[in-house]
């Protein structure tokens, strides 16, 4: 089974920060990862695919990087809706989600 | 607009069954697989389940393999999850979720149903 790590578990910014996000994978996913976001009480979002596609609809400030087993998500300058939890998922050997970053306003 | 609608969660004792149900709707629904995915509250996801378009190929994490059979209905769009022997640590809102096609990972999710298993 592949493991996919987050780090930090928390993250503490303020709006228009810029927060960096990262998923280590046990093992090569190559470029099969993706992002996705959930708010409190809601299913969660797709905002990545193949490691650096955004999906539909999801704003420019999402960008996801990386390939093999470091990959990160960079929201370039967080709005107040960007606060949320962030879990990364691999698509190379069946689905695994890493535990999630929180993301926090400070 | 696609839509997932999950149903048939509740209470249940350990050693119970349930069976929840995905109604399908806005994409044709017999040309995408589909999947089960769970949260513990207060935890992380875990994907649970898979099923091929067709409903040929099944696929299980393997802490339910054995207990759960996941099938699907082409003909009424609607996706399943039959839970056997269930657990304590059964206890999860669990979501269906459409797979993007291709490999692609989930790109929509239903609302999610709760199964709490408790005595």
């Amino acid at each position: 089974e592949i493991v996919l790590t987050q780090s930090p578990a928390t993250l503490s910014l303020s709006p228009g920060e810029r927060a960096t996000l990262s998923c280590r994978a046990s093992q090569s996913v190559s470029s099969s990862l993706a992002w996705y976001q959930q708010k409190p009480g809601q299913a969660p979002r797709l905002l990545i695919y193949a490691a650096s596609n955004r999906a539909t609809g999801i704003p420019a400030r999402f960008t996801g990087s990386g390939s093999g087993t470091d990959f990160t998500l960079t929201i370039s300058s967080l709005e107040p809706e960007d606060f949320a939890v962030y879990y990364c998922q691999q698509r190379f050997d069946w689905w695994t989600f890493g535990q999630g970053t929180k993301v926090e306003i400070k | 607009e696609v839509q997932l609608l999950e149903s048939g969660g509740g209470l249940v004792q350990p050693g119970g069954s349930l069976r929840l149900s995905c109604a399908a709707s806005g994409f044709t629904f017999s040309e995408y697989g589909m999947d089960w995915v769970r949260q513990a509250p207060g935890k992380g996801l875990e994907w649970v389940s898979a099923i091929s378009s067709g409903g040929e190929r099944t696929y299980y994490v393997g802490s339910v393999k054995g207990r759960f059979t996941i099938s699907r209905d082409n003909s009424r769009n609607v996706l399943f999850l039959q839970m056997n022997s269930l657990s304590l640590e059964d206890t999860a809102v669990y979501y269906c979720a459409k797979e993007g096609g291709h490999g692609l990972p989930f790109d929509f999710w239903g609302q999610g149903i709760l199964v709490t298993v408790s005595s």
